[in-house]
Formats: C-alpha cells, structure tokens, sequence
C-alpha cells in the first residue's frame, strides 16, 4: 500500500493567495483527518471527516479555512486568503473507522510569506 | 478535556545506552488508548508503540517498550540499546476509546531525543 498521499510536499506562497492542499487516504480507510503542527501549538486537529462527512471541525481556525472530501480517496484544505501565521506544517491522516491507531501522510510544509 | 504532557522538551542518549521518555496525561475516562509516535527529520509521523488502558501488561515493540502507570497516569516510553536512527521527537498521545471524542488523538509537545555516538 501506498500509504496517505500528500501534495504538495512543501508550497510557498505570498499573503493573500489562495492555497489547496490535497490529500489521498488509504484505501478502505473511511476516516479522515487534517492537522497543523507549529512550534508554539504543537500537533492540533482541524478537522475528522467520517464516510466523507465532516464531524467535527471546531478545530478550523477561521473562515479562511475550509475542507472537502468529494468522495472516499480524496480531500482538499484550502486557505484562501493565506496569512504569514497560516505557516505550519499540515498533516493528513486515515484509519478505519475511528480505529485504534492513525495513519500518518508525510505532511505538506507551508510557507506564507 | 484531557491534556498530555511531556516535561522533557530535549533528552540525549549515548549511542547503545538506555534512554526513558516521560510522559503524563489527564482523563477522567477509564477506557482509552495511549501512543507514542516518532517524528525524524523527514517530518514523517511514526507510529512507534499503542498501549489500551485495559490492558494491564507494558506493551513491547523490538527495542521499545512503554511503563504504563494507569493510577499514576503515567507513561513513559524506554529505548534499549539506543541507534543513531532514533533522533527524532517523540510524541505521546491520548485517544479516548468510546464516546464522542474517541476520534481525536490529544498529542503533548514532543521530546526532541538526540542520540550521541
């Protein structure tokens, strides 16, 4: 298997564009979830999607921020407009079901400049 | 809401030494799931060891193994014979086991562990 796919691996951009981040689960995986890690917050969620549904996303800092997931093997987080404090590195990971352990992507590293 | 805290923000090992990760968590649940991930330098998020609350025997992977104190909420992650490959942050992470929350893992802030030769 593959694993979770991200991309872009690194994207650098200039405050007020607009970014999509994308991400593939694994296969089979019906539980979705997009994090943000930064030096001073660490390891947040942002958002769980279940069967494609959104369930939870208190996490979402702002209207700036939205999620998709148009079917079971693909979802977007976009920033639109992006801000310097928009920088982080954002996580994508699946499981099965709410499972027992997570399934990591290796991250898409954000520069706002 | 339960809160995981690692009060080690930096740790080093001699190469083929013994090294022991702290790690301590707030819950008022009794079923829940306990994780320690690793994060090399490739940012890429592994999961190293899982524990379930239930069970009252420390979980063991190859080289690691955890001390699970579920009275104490304490656990800490030991690595035997330490590799130059285990620099990297640890994690450790909490994940209720039932309910509406059961889906979230509550991470600490890492532990940055540097392996000397």
């Amino acid at each position: 298997d593959a694993g979770v796919i991200q991309s872009p691996r690194h994207e650098v951009t200039e405050m007020g564009q607009e970014v999509t981040l994308r991400c593939k689960p694994i296969s089979g995986h019906n539980s979705l979830f997009w994090y943000r890690q930064t030096m001073m917050r660490g390891l947040e969620l942002l958002i769980y999607f279940n069967n494609n549904v959104p369930i939870d996303d208190s996490g979402m800092p702002e209207d700036r921020f939205s999620a998709k997931m148009p079917n079971a093997s693909f979802s977007t987080l976009k920033i639109q407009p992006s801000e310097p404090r928009d920088s982080a590195v954002y996580f994508c990971a699946s499981s099965v079901d709410r499972g027992r352990r997570g399934y990591f992507g290796p991250g898409t590293r954000l520069t706002v400049t | 809401a339960q809160t995981v805290t690692q009060s080690q923000p930096e740790m080093s090992v001699q190469e083929a030494e013994t090294v022991t990760l702290s790690c301590t968590y707030d819950t008022s649940e009794s079923d829940y799931y306990l994780f320690w991930y690793k994060q090399p330098p490739s940012r890429q998020m592994i999961l190293v060891i899982r524990q379930e609350a239930y069970k009252q025997q420390n979980a063991t992977e190859n080289r690691f193994s955890v001390n699970f104190q579920k009275a104490a909420k304490s656990f800490s992650l030991k690595i035997s014979d330490s590799q130059l490959g285990d620099a990297a942050m640890y994690f450790c992470a909490y994940r209720s086991a039932s309910g509406a929350g059961s889906y979230q893992l509550t991470f600490g802030k890492g532990t940055k562990l540097s392996v000397i030769p």
